[in-house]
């Protein structure tokens, strides 16, 4: 069947450090995919988005990597600031209108 | 910034009554979405609607489930009859294009249904 996951569900990091956030996808058929950032009592927020006919994808302080092979997408958060800490969830479309969530992944940022 | 503004943030309903959580999309917007979320679960598509019709829907969005644009800015979801499980914050959303790909779409503050 066709599923968006993540591979952990809470990652925890020091402020400054950089974060790493994981996520696999089984549909080769997915053509675009969606991180967002979901703060507590809030909606989700568009971060940074990628098609498949790309590898990579810079923002501000922002790097998602999309691995095609392995069906693997991340996102990568440089320098993280307490401001970061959220529920990240990737999403994944395949067909116009319709998004597949992840389960997602709590970020949590310490002194 | 222009936003998606919900209301009301929180509704709480007895089993069995009708709810209807509204929406107000941005205003140049044309595409309509609403999303639900249990508790501590993923977010799950519910429908698409466009020039005044669906044009997807969720195994979710059954009869009980529907949606209208009754005037040039609301955008309402209507649970004819609410069950415990109908409980969840629900997420409205607005694009103005088609396509996740060509455009970004803003989601609502959401509204958090409670059915008791």
């Amino acid at each position: 069947g066709e599923s968006v996951g993540l591979h952990l569900p809470t990652l925890s990091v020091q402020e400054g450090d950089n974060s790493i956030i994981n996520c696999a996808y089984s549909n080769s058929a997915s053509d675009y995919f969606i991180w967002y950032k979901q703060e507590s009592g809030k909606g989700p927020q568009f971060i940074i988005d990628i098609r498949s006919n790309m590898d990579k994808r810079q923002g501000q302080r922002v790097t998602v990597l999309l691995n095609k092979t392995v069906k693997h997408l991340s996102l990568q958060i440089a320098a993280t600031q307490p401001g970061d800490s959220a529920v990240y969830f990737c999403a994944e479309n395949k067909v116009a209108d319709k998004l597949i969530f992840g389960t997602g992944t709590r970020l949590q940022v310490f002194p | 910034e222009p936003e998606v503004t919900q209301t009301p943030s929180h509704q709480v309903t007895q089993m069995g009554q009708e709810v209807i959580l509204r929406c107000v999309p941005i205003s140049n917007h044309l595409y309509f979405y609403w999303y639900r979320q249990i508790l501590g679960q993923k977010v799950e598509f519910l429908v698409s609607f466009y020039n005044n019709e669906i044009s997807e829907k969720s195994e979710i969005f059954d009869d009980q489930f529907s949606v209208e644009r009754p005037d040039g800015s609301n955008f309402t979801l209507k649970i004819r009859s609410t069950k415990l499980e109908d409980s969840a914050m629900y997420f409205c959303a607005s694009s103005e294009r088609q396509g996740w790909g060509n455009t970004e779409a803003f989601f609502g503050q959401g509204t958090r249904l409670t059915v008791v």
